[in-house]
Parts: structure tokens; sequence; C-alpha cells
């Protein structure tokens, strides 16, 4: 069955400090990923998705398929990059979107 | 991009009534999605709205429970029946835009937000 885990429910970095939220994944077709965002007091909204191979606010993400893995890394931890990051898979096709369960970043002074 | 808006943006209600939640869309959308987000959890995808026909519900999700309407490509309602606290939720309906060919996004509503008392 798909299924999206974030092993952390929060990680507390310092400013300045390198990151990596870990997402893995379990499904049985070719995957698309991505990594939602959610600042507080503010709606979900599409970090990336690995078909992009891009980089949004400093942050990469790199389709592992032999580990079923899609970490989100940034070399350098901003305090404005403190919030809710959600790794999702879609399924189906179709829109659908399996999440994970999330992680909280938060970037300490 | 997409802005999504819905109504009501939180209520408390209580537990055997019922609760219709809008999600209006500044643009015509081909697929629109209704999720749920129980506290402390992740959202869950309940069902698809689509329009001039019967939304397509997820394992563990039926329409006697939270029936969709899908009027046309702007407008969706979710209705979430005879209340429980466990439904305390927010609710969520987001939308799916093509951005170029083979490229979609998604874009999420601010969520509504119900408690079940």
């Amino acid at each position: 069955a798909q299924r999206v885990t974030q092993p952390e429910k929060l990680l507390s970095v310092f400013k300045g400090a390198p990151v990596e939220l870990k997402c893995n994944y379990s499904y049985s077709g070719s995957p698309e990923l991505f990594w939602y965002v959610q600042y507080s007091r503010q709606r979900l909204q599409l970090l990336l998705r690995h078909i992009s191979r891009e980089s949004i606010k400093g942050f990469t993400a790199d389709l592992n398929k032999g580990e079923t893995s899609f970490h989100l890394k940034k070399p350098f931890a901003q305090e404005e990059d403190s919030a809710m990051y959600y790794c999702a898979l879609l399924y189906n096709q179709g829109g659908k979107l399996i999440f994970g369960q999330g992680t909280e970043l938060s970037v300490k002074p | 991009s997409a802005v999504i808006s819905q109504k009501p943006s939180r209520d408390i209600c209580q537990r055997g009534t019922s609760l219709t939640i809008q999600c209006q869309v500044d643009s015509q959308v081909t697929m629109m999605f209704w999720y749920r987000q129980q506290p402390g959890q992740s959202l869950t995808l309940i069902a698809t709205a689509n329009q001039g026909s019967e939304a397509t519900y997820e394992s563990g999700f039926v329409i006697d429970k939270f029936p969709i309407s899908r009027p046309n490509l702007t407008f969706s309602t979710l209705t979430v029946s005879n209340m429980s606290p466990e439904d305390s939720s927010i609710y969520l309906c987001s939308v799916e835009k093509v951005i170029s060919r083979g490229y979609y996004e998604q874009y999420f509503g601010p969520g509504t937000r119900l408690t079940v008392t």
C-alpha cells in the first residue's frame, strides 16, 4: 500500500545550521513526490516537486528510488523557515495526494 | 494560481447536527478535492468532487456521512452529517490547475475548523 513517512514530528536547529527533513515513501508505481509548507496562520502551499529538480528558498530535495526517500535539505537555515513541512505522494493520477505526518521545523536565532 | 475561499472559517456545532462547508475558486478548475486534518494528524483525502456526477470517495469515507456537491467548475460543498466529537477537524478544499504541459499544481483553501461538542 502507498504510504508516506516523516519520522520526525519536530526538528529544532539554530539559524545558519544545515537542516534535513526526512521523508520515506512506499509506492509500487513510479512516484511523484512533493514538499508542502504551511507557515504560521497561512494556508498550505507547494514548496517544491521532485520532477522540477529546482531549488526554492534554498531548499532542495532529491528523489532516491533505491532508498525510497525524498529528504528536504537546506544548507543554512533561516528563522523564516520555521513552519510545518509535509511530504506528499501523488497516486493513481487525478491529483490525489497522500501526506506524511508532517515535521515542524523550528529555527532558533 | 488559484485563490480559494472557504466558508465558514470555523464553527462550533452540537453533536447530531450537520454542517455544510462551501468552497469557492476564482477560476474554473477540473479537479476539486476535500481533505480532513484531525488534531495532531496529517491531511487525509476524503473525496474528489466531480462536476456533473457523484463524488468519488476514498476508503473509509461514505456519501451518507460526507455528501458533496459540485454544481459547477468553481464551487463545491462538503456536508458533515450527524456530527460527533470525532468529526472535530480542519476540513480543507483543494484544486488542481494545469501550470504547463505535464505540470499540475494543487492549491489549498484556508480550511474550516470544526469543533463538535
